[in-house]
C-alpha cells in the first residue's frame, strides 16, 4: 500500500516554456502532499505543501508565482514550473502524507521527475 | 546549525556484513520523529523506519533496525547482512513537533552505501 505515482519521470523542455508535474497518491487519499527539489548529489529540499482545497504553503525562497501548486483533489497534485530556465533543471519529487499500521505519520515518495530545460 | 547531520558522506561494505549508518539531530521539541529513507540510482525514496521521540524501544523492520539513543540524540540505521541491492543513497530525516498538520521533514545530507561483491 501507499504507492505514489509522478508523471512524466522525465521531460525536457525549452526555455520559457511551462511545464506541468502530476503527483497521484494511488491506493488512499492524501490531504497534504509535499514538493521537494533536490540537485545532484545533494539533500531533498522542501519547496511547499500541498492541502487538498486550499493554496499551497511555499518554503522562503521559493517563488510562487514560478512554481504553482495546485491540488485539486485528494489524490492528486501538480507543479506547474512556469517560464522555466536552465537553473531550474533539476530532480522533482513529490511525497504524499499517509497513516502507517500503527497510527504513524509516514511521508511516501513518488518516483520523481528529471527536468532538463535547454 | 544542522538539525540533521549525516558525517559519512560514503561507505564501502563487504556484503553479507553488517553496516551502521549514522545520524544526529538537533530539536528541542519533546515530540519528533526520526525517518531513514533509501534512495537508489533510479531516484525514488523508499521509507525503510521509523522512530518516534516517545518510543522506549528501538524500531526494527527486516534487516533494518534504529539504533535511537535519545540523550546523544542520535538515531543509527543499522543494516544486517548487507546484500549487493542495498548499495544506495541513505537519507535520515526528521519531523519537529507533536501538532497534527507539521509533517515537515528535515532531510540529511545523505551516506552513498555501497556494498562490494
Amino acid at each position: 500500500g501507499a504507492v505514489v505515482s509522478q508523471h512524466p519521470s522525465r521531460v525536457i523542455c525549452k526555455s520559457g516554456t511551462s511545464v506541468k508535474i502530476e503527483c497521484r497518491s494511488l491506493d488512499f487519499q492524501a490531504t497534504t502532499m509535499f514538493w521537494y527539489r533536490q540537485f545532484p548529489k545533494q539533500s531533498l529540499m522542501l519547496m511547499a505543501t500541498s492541502n487538498e482545497g486550499s493554496k499551497a504553503t511555499y518554503e522562503q525562497g521559493v517563488e510562487k508565482d514560478k512554481f504553482l501548486i495546485n491540488h485539486a483533489s485528494l489524490t492528486l497534485s501538480t507543479l506547474t514550473v512556469t517560464s522555466a530556465h536552465p537553473e531550474d533543471s533539476s530532480f522533482y519529487i513529490c511525497s504524499a502524507r499517509a497513516l502507517r499500521v500503527g497510527g504513524t505519520d509516514t511521508q511516501y515518495f513518488g518516483p520523481g521527475t528529471r527536468l532538463t530545460v535547454l | 546549525a544542522q538539525k540533521i547531520t549525516q558525517t559519512q558522506p560514503g561507505m564501502f561494505v563487504q556484503e553479507k556484513e553488517a553496516v551502521t549508518l549514522d545520524c544526529t539531530y538537533d530539536t528541542s521539541d519533546q515530540s519528533y520523529g526520526l525517518f531513514w529513507y533509501k534512495q537508489p540510482s533510479s531516484g525514488e525514496m523508499i521509507f525503510l523506519i521509523y522512530q518516534g521521540s516517545y518510543d522506549e524501544q528501538n524500531a526494527t523492520e527486516g534487516r533494518y533496525s534504529l539504533n535511537f539513543q535519545k540523550a546523544r540524540k542520535s538515531a543509527n540505521l543499522v543494516i544486517s547482512a548487507s546484500q549487493l541491492g542495498d548499495s544506495a543513497m541513505y537519507f535520515c530525516a526528521m519531523r519537529e513537533g507533536a501538532h497534527f498538520g507539521n509533517e515537515k521533514l528535515t532531510f540529511g545530507t545523505g551516506t552513498r552505501l555501497t556494498i562490494i561483491p
